[in-house]
């Protein structure tokens, strides 16, 4: 079993609503990320955070918001979705950023914008 | 060039087959390289790291070459249960960034 938790691992929103998708790691990885998953297609990372911080925003739209409020939670605030924003949404964790460090994801919140 | 070439899929092979997956990559700079696998609907797993010198784990054995900048993974022996999507995974950046970027996957059916 994955020792990343997300939630919901189901989620149906409506494009003027706000939700939030959680993830929680207790490995004590400082290394957390959000991809973002289309059918058929390989995950694309969204952000990265690294001892709480983030590192890396690739060009995400601004109707994401991350936030890590500690160094094993992660969430993802949604606001004013587009239905191509459809999609499983990924965390995943890492021990660190360095070589060789091996990430491990959870289960996914497929996401459904209406 | 893509960051991350996967050989174009779908593999389709006889159980007890020997499959082999290649994988390019575009930054020479990367030091970090993985396989994983992804079932459909479920999330990626780490299937293996790759090594310099590569590395074997029963029927699964990956290679790493740096100077033609190409990753491999070896099935002997294919079960069933190895059909799935696997995925070559390369840190672009290396060293602090953890950009993990993903390869478009390889879709293995192993059939009866």
């Amino acid at each position: 079993d994955t020792e990343v938790t997300q939630t919901p691992k189901h989620l149906v929103m409506g494009m003027t609503n706000k939700k939030s998708l959680k993830c929680e790691q207790h490995m004590g990885h400082r290394a957390m990320y959000w991809y973002k998953q289309k059918a058929k297609k390989p995950p694309e990372l969204m952000f990265v955070y690294s001892y709480e911080k983030l590192s890396i925003n690739e060009s995400v739209p601004s109707r994401f918001s991350p936030e890590c409020p500690n160094s094993s939670l992660l969430n993802l605030h949604l606001h004013a979705l587009q239905p191509e924003d459809s999609a499983l949404y990924l965390c995943a964790s890492s021990q660190g950023t360095g070589y060789m460090t091996e990430a491990f994801f959870g289960q996914g919140t497929r996401l459904t914008v209406v | 060039r893509k960051e991350v070439e996967q050989d174009p899929g779908p593999f389709n092979v006889p159980e007890g087959a020997t499959v082999a997956f290649n994988c390019t990559y575009s930054n020479s700079a990367s030091q970090s390289f993985f396989w994983y696998r992804q079932d459909c609907r479920k999330e990626p797993k780490l299937l293996m790291s790759v090594y310099s010198s590569g590395n074997e784990d029963g029927r699964f054995t990956a290679q790493l070459n740096r100077a033609s900048q190409y990753i491999s993974l070896l099935i002997r022996d294919s079960k069933l249960s190895d059909s799935a999507t696997y995925l070559c995974v390369v840190n672009s950046y290396g060293g602090s960034q953890g950009n993990l970027i993903f390869g478009k996957g390889t879709k293995l059916s192993v059939k009866p």
